[in-house]
């Protein structure tokens, strides 16, 4: 596996405005996803992050509202942008490795709290 | 599009007891199905895996089942101990990388 690092561990922001939030390995991967986990929920792929490429979004995410970036292959940026409360919820990253497996590891997690 | 349901979303066992959680998967090309730890506030944890060439698998006190037929997977713990205590969420993936989860168990080891 690998050390998967989250920045901020939480945040409390206001509606209308954004946050992103950044996830870095410390080894190159080859997949890095965003999920979203809502308080006492199970976890939504939100979108895939794709190496100098524009991400691969979920149904019901759109880039718009969840740009990702990802320029090389050991950190990923995903931001939130107009929040409103809904938003409020756990992001995690998560990472593989093509042609090792299919397992998945993730990161630790952003809480983010809109008021 | 592909669905995967979990029961029950609640399990409690007394200690050394064994836990049981149920998915069932909708995609018939699904091959690979992880379940994962999530203790309280952390992050989930990968616990065990198995691939849809293979029936079952064990990991010292935990155990995965397959019935592709069925569609159906478990995890088995046995013994449970208190710090097995957490939600249990499982999944499944066509081999894509792209996991659907189930809707989570939480399960109560009670002393």
């Amino acid at each position: 596996s690998a050390v998967i690092s989250q920045k901020p561990s939480r945040d409390i922001c206001q509606r209308g405005t954004s946050l992103t939030i950044q996830c870095q390995v410390d080894s190159q991967v080859t997949m890095m996803f965003w999920y979203r986990q809502q308080p006492g929920q199970s976890l939504t792929l939100i979108a895939t992050a794709n190496q100098g490429s524009e991400a691969t979004y979920e149904s019901g995410f759109v880039i718009d509202k969840f740009p990702i970036s990802r320029p090389n292959l050991t950190f990923s940026t995903l931001t939130v942008s107009n929040m409103s409360p809904e938003d409020s919820s756990i992001y995690l990253c998560s990472v593989a490795w093509v042609g090792r497996s299919y397992e998945q590891y993730f990161g630790p997690g952003t809480r983010l709290t809109v008021t | 599009g592909e669905n995967v349901e979990q029961h029950p979303s609640t399990l409690s066992v007394q200690e050394g007891d064994s836990a049981v959680i149920k998915c069932t998967y909708s995609d018939s090309a699904s091959n690979y199905f992880p379940w994962y730890k999530q203790e309280l506030g952390k992050r989930p944890q990968l616990i065990i895996d198995i691939r849809s060439n293979v029936g079952e698998k064990k990991d010292q006190r935990i155990a995965v089942t397959l019935n592709k037929t069925a569609k159906h997977f478990s995890l088995h713990i046995t013994e449970t101990q208190p710090e097995d205590s957490a939600v249990y969420f499982c999944a499944a993936s066509t081999g894509t990388y792209k996991y659907i989860f189930g809707t989570g168990t939480r399960l109560k080891v009670l002393a």
